[in-house]
């Protein structure tokens, strides 16, 4: 699998319910980002968890990451309608590079 | 809150025409970027931009494309000869430093 790869590709779940999303990446990071994008929109920024931090919270988001496993996971708690978008996590390369090398995609869908 | 702007929303344009994408990005970040996402697909790099000079690009930045400072505030995307498969959204960001990256709504570049 490439850089940044998030499962799974599409999710549905009901409201009120909890949302767990995964990605998982190849190289060595610095940090890793998680970002959202409504259909057609810009991307926005959630959370970004460094490398050397294990788990990181935001409102009724938690991220955690294992750098053993090379692998992070996304929870949003208590889902609303309103979070029904795409969620992207990014990585960057690890040698202090610029670029985010971006996941595919989690298509959430919380259904009302 | 300062944010990422991007003109225009939508831009229309012939096969081999020249277009060119502006941003202004939030006015004390120091690191810009350029990123496209072709319609259903993920999210690429393009260029990063630092100190007045490319910093990286990626092989999809070929000589068609360039970019430039041409003021304090405003950072651009120049396609020269537009292809069909240029067609997709244009995400230009900017940052502080080597951390988050702060996005824009985008372009959407039609390419017929």
């Amino acid at each position: 699998s490439q850089q940044g790869e998030e499962d799974p590709q599409a999710l549905s779940i009901q409201e009120g319910e909890n949302a767990t999303m995964n990605c998982s990446y190849k190289t060595s990071i610095n940090n890793l980002q998680w970002y959202r994008q409504n259909s057609g929109r810009g991307l926005v920024h959630l959370i970004l968890i460094r490398s050397n931090e294990r788990e990181k919270h935001s409102g009724r988001l938690r991220v955690t990451l294992d750098t053993s496993k090379k692998s992070s996971s996304l929870l949003i708690t208590a889902s609303r309608a309103a979070d029904t978008a795409s969620y992207f996590c990014a990585t960057d390369p690890g040698n202090y590079g610029q670029n985010f090398v971006f996941g595919p995609g989690t298509r959430l869908s919380v259904l009302p | 809150e300062p944010e990422v702007t991007q003109t225009p929303s939508h831009q229309v344009t012939q096969m081999g025409q020249e277009v060119i994408l502006r941003c202004v990005p939030i006015s004390n970040h120091l690191y810009f970027y350029w990123y496209r996402q072709i319609l259903g697909q993920k999210v690429e790099f393009l260029v990063s931009f630092y100190n007045n000079e490319i910093s990286e690009k990626s092989e999809i930045f070929d000589d068609q494309f360039s970019v430039e400072r041409p003021d304090g505030s405003n950072f651009t995307l120049k396609i020269r000869s537009t292809k069909l498969e240029d067609s997709a959204m244009y995400f230009c960001a900017s940052s502080w430093d080597l951390g988050e990256q702060f996005f824009g709504p985008g372009t959407r570049l039609t390419v017929l």
